[in-house]
């Protein structure tokens, strides 16, 4: 079946536009994750979906960064007034429930570069 | 707080050599391990995880790792390498929180180039 598919692959933006990042998850997966990836670094945990239940967006770094979720489907991220620092992979993962026991599946992510 | 360290950036091998990529972790209740890969313009790909028992977990494309508590570390190994095992490494930690799901915490990751 189908994986995590993410658009655009790589955008090139001027600092202070805002970007829309775009997710969809796996058919049937409840839990869908946003990760940040800068260069050289791990994977940065950014914003949770679990279902119906409310986000958990402790790993957002600041108020410019927003995401949604419409019901189990597509997910956007949202960069506003964007800054040089927030040139990095955008990965998002799906899985089928949140818990541990259950493997994130991630897409290929959004390379976005702020000149 | 809990932390994954990789403390190799690079490492190159030759093709048919060994390999061992290292992982050490900070957590404070018995941890959830994984070991994800990203192949050049791919996503990660899970190769293997642990939650519990045999300390010695095999994975796909012919991976283990190891568990030791002792030392915090769950190195991940692999016999013989292939060239189409050239890609970055990540190992991550596993977090349950209230509510349930899985936090995952990455490591820095390991570059592996592999010589003919």
């Amino acid at each position: 079946g189908a994986g995590v598919s993410q658009s655009p692959s790589n955008k090139v933006t001027e600092k202070g536009k805002d970007v829309e990042l775009r997710c969809d998850p796996i058919s049937g997966h409840t839990a869908l994750y946003w990760y940040r990836q800068r260069l050289g670094q791990g994977l940065e945990f950014l914003i949770y979906f679990q279902g119906n239940s409310a986000p958990d967006k402790s790993g957002l770094p600041s108020d410019r960064f927003s995401a949604e979720r419409t019901g189990e489907s597509v997910s956007t991220l949202t960069i506003q007034r964007t800054q040089q620092e927030d040139s990095a992979v955008y990965l998002c993962a799906s899985s089928l429930r949140g818990s541990i026991t259950y493997e994130q599946y991630f897409g290929p992510g959004t390379r976005l570069t702020v000149t | 707080a809990q932390s994954v360290t990789q403390p190799d950036i690079h490492i190159t091998v030759s093709e048919g050599a060994s390999l061992e990529l290292r992982c050490n972790y900070s957590y404070g209740a018995t941890p959830y391990l994984f070991w994800y890969v990203q192949s050049p313009g791919q996503g990660l790909q899970l190769l293997l995880k642990y939650f519990s028992g045999d300390t010695l977990v095999q994975g796909i494309k012919g991976f283990e790792a190891e568990f030791k508590r002792s030392q915090s570390s769950f190195n991940l190994r692999k016999p013989s390498v292939h060239w189409s095992d050239a890609a970055e490494y990540f190992c991550a930690v596993g977090r349950t929180l209230s509510g349930g799901y899985n936090k995952l915490i990455f490591g820095a990751g390991t570059r592996l180039a592999v010589h003919p």
